[in-house]
């Protein structure tokens, strides 16, 4: 079966450190996002892709970059982590096409340090 | 801008019917989903609408007006296992869902 995959599932880091989290999806979707959740405040959009070479910004995206060099893949990077981004990470995926439903990934819970 | 209110929590008996209401302001509309999320696990789909109507799937159904910027999810029967946050998500152009911070279901026996 199609499925969608975060790793790790969960990872503590010190303040500083670059933190790359991984996503990974079968379902051959062109659009993949990332998301954080934090309580009181839902999901916040951080970055998406709408294919191959394809980045763009989300709401929350300061500190936070993603690439996309395959359909699989769309890794997050935290350049130098903070207590701020301490959080619960989502990915999912859609297909193409207008009111396509987004697939998610059982996250990850970071923990800064 | 994006607004999305919906309820913090609601409580209910089991066997109940409850609504969870959600208003919206989004740039830009694409339709309305609703997601289940239990607690530690991933959000899961529960319905879309993308017309203004009512859409029903077993014991959820989905509501939306588009003209006032409003939909509710109905749960019928209600069980236990309902107990979850509903997340309200209207879509974006592009496919970009925004979420509200969620309405946490408690069921009691």
């Amino acid at each position: 079966d199609a499925e969608i995959t975060q790793s790790p599932r969960h990872k503590i880091t010190e303040t500083g450190r670059q933190v790359t989290l991984a996503c990974h999806q079968t379902w051959n979707h062109n659009n993949m996002f990332w998301y954080r959740q934090d309580l009181g405040h839902g999901l916040r959009l951080i970055h998406y892709s709408y294919g191959v070479q394809d980045t763009n910004k989300g709401e929350v995206s300061d500190g936070y970059s993603v690439s996309r060099s395959n359909t699989e893949d769309l890794p997050l990077t935290l350049e130098s982590a903070a207590s701020s981004q301490t959080s619960v990470y989502f990915c999912a995926s859609s297909e193409s096409g207008g009111g396509t439903e987004a697939f998610f990934g059982q996250g990850t819970r970071l923990t800064v340090v | 801008g994006q607004n999305i209110d919906q309820p913090t929590e609601m409580t209910a008996t089991e066997g109940a019917i409850v609504q969870i209401n959600c208003t919206y302001q989004t740039s830009g509309f694409n339709g309305l989903f609703w997601y289940q999320q239990h607690a530690g696990e991933a959000p899961t789909f529960l319905s879309y609408n993308v017309l203004d109507g009512l859409e029903e799937k077993g014991r959820f159904s989905s509501f939306l007006s588009r003209s006032k910027g409003y939909s509710y999810l109905l749960l019928k029967e209600l069980q236990m296992k309902d107990s979850a946050s509903y997340l309200c998500a209207p879509m974006e152009y592009g496919n970009k869902l925004v979420f509200g911070a969620g309405t946490i279901l408690r069921v009691k026996s």
